[in-house]
């Protein structure tokens, strides 16, 4: 079964601090993906990343970094820096043919 | 359009009537999804289309949801007899798709069904 676990229901942090969003997994497959998406107030999920099982390199972009570790099955997002407009709820989902989505983590960056 | 497009954006309704939810996917995309987010909740899996092949609807909460896709293009997501608890935000989204290829989905902005 697949299944993807956002434990961290809400944070909130002052701006420029930095936070990690943790995301934990589990699947049968040896071949799968994982995705993370931005889900801003207006309401549209917006696309971040995407990380094949293969593929253990962590990645950064810009203030935004991604921790992938197959032996803890974590997929773990970093913000460096935060600003305001990286309130959002964050997913962190497991592609399998379909997604299995988490629960979201909501951000809440105050000035 | 250039991105997942759904129609009507919000839809209010009585208890007990029929809707029909629209999404036009993007061109060439194999892959579409129908999820559901409730206010403040995660996303709902309902049913998955994937080419040619038979639809995953094991995400589909009752018999009175139904969906088709048509010419593998435009779905239809079709609520009937309508219930207060079917209140949420309905997303499609689409990807490429295809055997071995799972890049990301791309999300539409949502229909807002209200049932009032």
């Amino acid at each position: 079964a697949q299944k993807v676990t956002q434990a961290q229901t809400e944070i909130s942090v002052v701006e420029k601090e930095d936070v990690t969003l943790d995301c934990v997994y589990e699947t049968r497959d040896t071949t799968y993906y994982l995705f993370w998406y931005k889900q801003p107030p207006s309401g549209e999920l917006v696309f971040l990343i995407r990380r094949n099982s293969f593929d253990e390199q962590n990645e950064i972009s810009g203030r935004y970094s991604w921790n992938f570790q197959k032996s803890t099955s974590s997929f773990n997002f970093t913000i460096t820096a935060s600003q305001v407009v990286d309130s959002a709820v964050y997913f962190c989902a497991l592609n399998f043919n379909k997604f299995y989505f988490g629960s979201g983590t909501k951000l809440n960056v105050k000035p | 359009g250039a991105g997942v497009s759904q129609s009507p954006s919000n839809k209010v309704t009585e208890k007990g009537k029929d809707v029909e939810l629209r999404c036009d996917p993007i061109s060439g995309h194999t892959a579409l999804y129908w999820y559901r987010q409730s206010l403040g909740q995660g996303l709902e899996f309902l049913i998955y289309f994937q080419g040619n092949s038979a639809p995953d609807k094991s995400g589909l909460p009752s018999d009175r949801f139904s969906a088709e896709r048509t010419g593998g293009s435009v779905s239809t997501l079709t609520i009937q007899r309508t219930q207060q608890e079917d209140s949420a935000v309905y997303l499609c989204a689409s990807s490429l798709g295809g055997e071995g290829v799972n890049t990301e989905a791309f999300f539409g902005q949502g229909t807002r069904l209200t049932v009032v």
